[in-house]
């Protein structure tokens, strides 16, 4: 059964970054695309941007190529999502989820979630 | 950008009855690529839907979804208690920018 299993909260201050993990159970990313998504308290889903395990290509949501990476390991069987230069704004949960390509774009399996706080 | 709006916001029925979900594109979607998720509080979102119309593993034939270009909707049949949720609609047409909509409460009323 593929999972997906994310690293646990973070509480960070403001201007600084976090770093989240999402390894891979029972499969390889390697064929697959690995996405970020957050969710912000009470609001609807937001794609940051997918990364090729294979080769290491990403893209990046045009208002998050500032302060995002996104990278994977050599194993191809974890991803991390970086985001630096933290606002209150920030303050979500990240989910990472994963497709067959970037056009078969649609999220299965999705990861447990990693409960961002950001704060002064 | 390709903007997602859900209908109705908040939509109140019983076990039992009919749930009918809105999705529109502000531009066509090419192949219809639509995608429906369920979200319940404190869990991830769900798959149930992609390519408009394709149910995904394990998801029962109560969930169907129906659209084509910019209009799209998802019909559940027989509520259960266990469908209360939000739902959630996303588009992949253009795979350099993946967008969702704002939900759709389904509530029990």
């Amino acid at each position: 059964q593929m999972q997906l299993v994310q690293s646990g909260a973070e509480v960070k201050k403001t201007g600084s970054s976090v770093k989240i993990s999402c390894k891979a159970s029972g499969y390889s990313l390697t064929y697959r695309y690995l996405h970020w998504v957050r969710q912000a308290p009470g609001q609807t889903l937001e794609w940051m941007g997918w990364i090729t395990p294979f080769n290491g290509n990403t893209y990046y949501a045009q208002k998050l190529q500032d302060r995002l990476t996104i990278t994977r390991d050599r194993s191809m069987r974890a991803a991390y999502m970086e985001l630096s230069s933290l606002r209150s704004e920030d303050t979500a949960i990240y989910y990472c989820a994963s497709s067959y390509s970037s056009s078969s774009g649609w999220f299965d399996p999705w990861g447990q979630g990693t409960l961002v706080t950001v704060s002064s | 950008e390709i903007v997602l709006t859900q209908s109705p916001g908040t939509l109140s029925l019983s076990p039992g009855e009919r749930a009918t979900l809105s999705c529109r594109a502000s531009q066509s979607l090419s192949s219809n690529y639509l995608a429906w998720y369920q979200q319940k509080p404190g869990q991830a979102p769900r798959l149930l839907i992609y390519d408009a119309s394709t149910r995904a593993t394990g998801i029962p034939d109560r969930f169907s979804g129906i659209g084509s270009g910019t209009d799209f909707t998802l019909t559940i049949t027989r509520l259960e208690p266990d469908d209360f949720a939000v739902y959630y609609c996303q588009q992949y047409g253009n795979s350099l920018s993946y967008t969702f909509g704002q939900g759709t409460n389904l509530e029990i009323k």
